[in-house]
């Protein structure tokens, strides 16, 4: 299995732009979830999706982000506009149900300057 | 509300001898637990979970965990630590009832020869 596959690995943009960042989850797997690290605030949950319906969406710091699951196997996070305290490496992860562990994958790490 | 406290920001111990990586939860009910491991620059990668059962949990790695309900604990351990060993250590708790996981700060764990 590939496991979970995140891209862009590296990501630097100018304060104001959009930014998208793309999952896919291991195949088969109902669960999708986005988190982001910080030094300052650790890891954060931002939103988690089952079977592509979001399903806690609490997390998410404000308007300016938004995620999509269109299928079982693509998600995005996108941030609109950017702003330099988005800086952090955020992390997609999945899980199947009845297994209850989540499997991360290698995160994308945000620089806004 | 559910939360995760890992009280030691860093561990430091010699290679060869045991370890030990502290965790206390709060979270109505009966939780399921996990410890996740993660290397610079990389994702989280699951080493165990407590679900049901026997408190001992064996996981990756040769590491172990034990659940004390009455402590709240689910403590990490290893008999003889590795230099390779060297890494961020994230403890994780899951009420029954919810998708997502809580998680702690995270402790350094760093093995000298």
């Amino acid at each position: 299995d590939a496991g979970v596959i995140q891209s862009p690995r590296h990501e630097v943009t100018e304060m104001g732009q959009e930014v998208t960042l793309r999952c896919k989850p291991i195949s088969g797997h109902d669960y999708l979830f986005w988190y982001r690290q910080t030094m300052m605030r650790g890891l954060e949950l931002l939103i988690y999706f089952n079977n592509n319906v979001p399903i806690d969406d609490s997390g998410m710091p404000e308007d300016r982000f938004s995620a999509k699951m269109p299928n079982a196997s693509f998600s995005t996070l996108k941030i609109q506009p950017s702003e330099p305290r988005d800086s952090a490496v955020y992390f997609c992860a999945s899980s199947i149900q009845g297994k209850y562990e989540q499997y991360f994958g290698p995160g994308t790490r945000l620089t806004v300057t | 509300a559910q939360s995760v406290a890992q009280p030691e920001d860093q561990v430091n111990v010699a290679e060869g001898n045991p370890l030990t990586v502290k965790c206390t939860y709060s979270v109505s009910g009966n939780p399921y637990l996990f410890w996740y491991v993660q290397y610079p620059n990389r994702g989280l990668q699951f080493l165990l979970k407590y679900i049901t059962g026997d408190n001992l949990v064996k996981g990756s790695y040769g590491f172990e965990a034990e659940f004390n309900k009455s402590q709240t604990s689910f403590h990490l351990k290893k008999p003889s630590a590795l230099v390779s060993d060297s890494a961020l250590y994230f403890c994780a708790v899951r009420e029954r009832s919810q998708g997502n996981l809580i998680f702690g700060k995270g402790t350094k764990l760093s093995v000298k020869p």
